[in-house]
C-alpha cells in the first residue's frame, strides 16, 4: 500500500516554542492531506484539511493562527504548532489521499508532542 | 452526543473466542463506513470497509444497518494479535475527512 511518513516521530519542547511536523507521501501524489489530533483515550479529531496550493480549511475550534498548515507540493504538508503550550501535547497524525473514487486515506505513523 | 458512538470496553476474551463490537452513528448523511484498528501509540490502520450487504474478510465480518444507523464487527477465533483498539469510522456526503469513534479496546488473553 501507499506509504506516508511523518517527521519527527516524537518531540519534546519547552512552552512557548514552535514545532514543525512534516507529512510526506512517499510513492504517490497527495492532492489532499488531513491533519488529526488524538488526546489520550479519545478519538482522532480532524484539525484541518490541506489541499495542495491552496489555504487549509480548519475545523471549528481549531485556531488557524496557532496551527499553521502549508501544503506547498503534492508530496509534502507541514503543520507548525506556534507558541506551543502543555495543553497542545498530543498525538498528531496526518493522512494523505490521491483522490479517486475510492479515495483511500493513508495514515502517517504520527508525531507525539510533549510540551513542558 | 458524539457523532460516532462506541462502547469503550475493554473486552477481555480468551483466545479462540468470538467477540462482537457495535457502533452507532448519528448523521443520516453518512456515506461510507469502515473499521480501523489502532495499536497502542500507533496510527490507525484500515481493517475493512463495511457494505450494506455485509462483508467478510477471513475471521472478520462487518455488517451495516442503514435504517438503524448501526455498524458491527464480528471477530471469530480471536488471536492474541487481535488485541488492539477498534475504531468505527464514517464519512459523510460532501466531506472527505474521516469521522472516528473513540474506539473499543479488545484484549485477547491466553
Amino acid at each position: 500500500g501507499a506509504v506516508v511518513s511523518q517527521h519527527p516521530s516524537r518531540v519534546i519542547c519547552k512552552s512557548g516554542t514552535s514545532v514543525k511536523i512534516e507529512c510526506r507521501s512517499l510513492d504517490f501524489q497527495a492532492t489532499t492531506m488531513f491533519w488529526y489530533r488524538q488526546f489520550p483515550k479519545q478519538s482522532l479529531m480532524l484539525m484541518a484539511t490541506s489541499n495542495e496550493g491552496s489555504k487549509a480549511t480548519y475545523e471549528q475550534g481549531v485556531e488557524k493562527d496557532k496551527f499553521l498548515i502549508n501544503h506547498a507540493s503534492l508530496t509534502l504538508s507541514t503543520l507548525t504548532v506556534t507558541s506551543a503550550h502543555p495543553e497542545d501535547s498530543s498525538f498528531y497524525i496526518c493522512s494523505a489521499t490521491s483522490g479517486g473514487i475510492q479515495e483511500t486515506q493513508y495514515f502517517g505513523p504520527g508525531t507525539r508532542l510533549l510540551v513542558l | 452526543r458524539k457523532e460516532v458512538e462506541q462502547d469503550p470496553g475493554p473486552f477481555n476474551v480468551p483466545e479462540g473466542a468470538t467477540v462482537a463490537f457495535n457502533c452507532t452513528y448519528s448523521n443520516s448523511a453518512s456515506q461510507s463506513f469502515f473499521w480501523y484498528r489502532q495499536d497502542c501509540r500507533k496510527e490507525p490502520k484500515l481493517l475493512m470497509s463495511v457494505y450494506s450487504s455485509g462483508n467478510e474478510d477471513g475471521r472478520f465480518t462487518a455488517q451495516l444497518n442503514r435504517a438503524s444507523q448501526y455498524i458491527s464487527l464480528l471477530i471469530r477465533d480471536s488471536k492474541l494479535s487481535d488485541s488492539a483498539t477498534y475504531l468505527c469510522v464514517v464519512t459523510h456526503t460532501g466531506r472527505r475527512a474521516l469521522t472516528f469513534g473513540s474506539g473499543t479496546r479488545l484484549q485477547v488473553q491466553p
